[in-house]
């Protein structure tokens, strides 16, 4: 059983450009979270979504930030103009739809902004 | 104040010694508290969920206090394995499934 799947595992940007971020979760799981750590700091809410619906994005920056659970395929989080403060390491967890509490965390994709 | 404080350490102990870790929360309301391992900045990995009655697994123990909002996680016998930093994680009744973590104590096991 596969876990939670993201891609890329490293992703070099330039100031401006746009970076997109994909987790595929656990087989049978339909709740997905991401997540994000900075250098140095603990992990960070950003948004929890359901298929097609996002359910709690109460961490999410206001700006060039978004994400998106499309009815087929994996979860995006998609950073627009990325600035070097959003070089971090982001985290997909993914959770069973029966409201088990427990998440489960795939690799997490490490974003470099230059 | 956050919502949830572990001691940063770091902790280093030698093979077969007992460590305890402890953290504190915030929010009374909080609902739900596991232990995750975190390796090298690789991704967090559940490693217990803590009940209000306590529970053990193997070498590891976890304890709730919902009283003194604190929770505490002991390892016996400790392996070089063990060597990680350790989160402490809360999920709070108005953060729906959502959950809030500790910056970690990291733990260096040494032979």
């Amino acid at each position: 059983n596969a876990g939670v799947m993201q891609n890329p595992r490293h992703l070099v940007r330039r100031r401006g450009q746009e970076a997109r971020l994909r987790c595929s979760p656990m087989k049978g799981h339909s709740h997905v979270y991401w997540y994000r750590q900075l250098p140095e700091e603990g992990l960070k809410f950003m948004v929890y979504l359901q298929k097609e619906n996002i359910i709690d994005e109460s961490g999410m920056p206001k700006e060039r930030f978004s994400a998106e659970f499309p009815k087929e395929g994996p979860s995006i989080l998609r950073i627009q103009q990325v600035v070097r403060g959003d070089s971090a390491a982001y985290f997909c967890a993914s959770s069973p739809p029966y409201g088990a509490y427990e998440q489960y965390f795939g690799p997490g994709t490490r974003l470099t902004v230059t | 104040r956050k919502e949830v404080e572990q001691d940063p350490g770091p902790f280093n102990v030698p093979e077969g010694a007992t460590v305890a870790f402890n953290c504190t929360y915030s929010n009374s309301a909080s609902q739900s508290f596991f232990w995750y391992r975190q390796d090298c900045r690789k991704e967090p990995k559940l490693l217990m969920s803590v009940y209000s009655s306590g529970n053990e697994d193997g070498r590891f123990t976890a304890q709730l206090n919902r009283a003194s909002q604190y929770i505490s996680l002991l390892i016996r016998d400790s392996k070089l394995s063990d060597s990680a930093t350790y989160l402490c994680v809360v999920r709070g009744l108005n953060s729906g499934y959502a959950l809030n973590f500790g910056k970690g104590t990291s733990l260096l096991v040494t032979p």
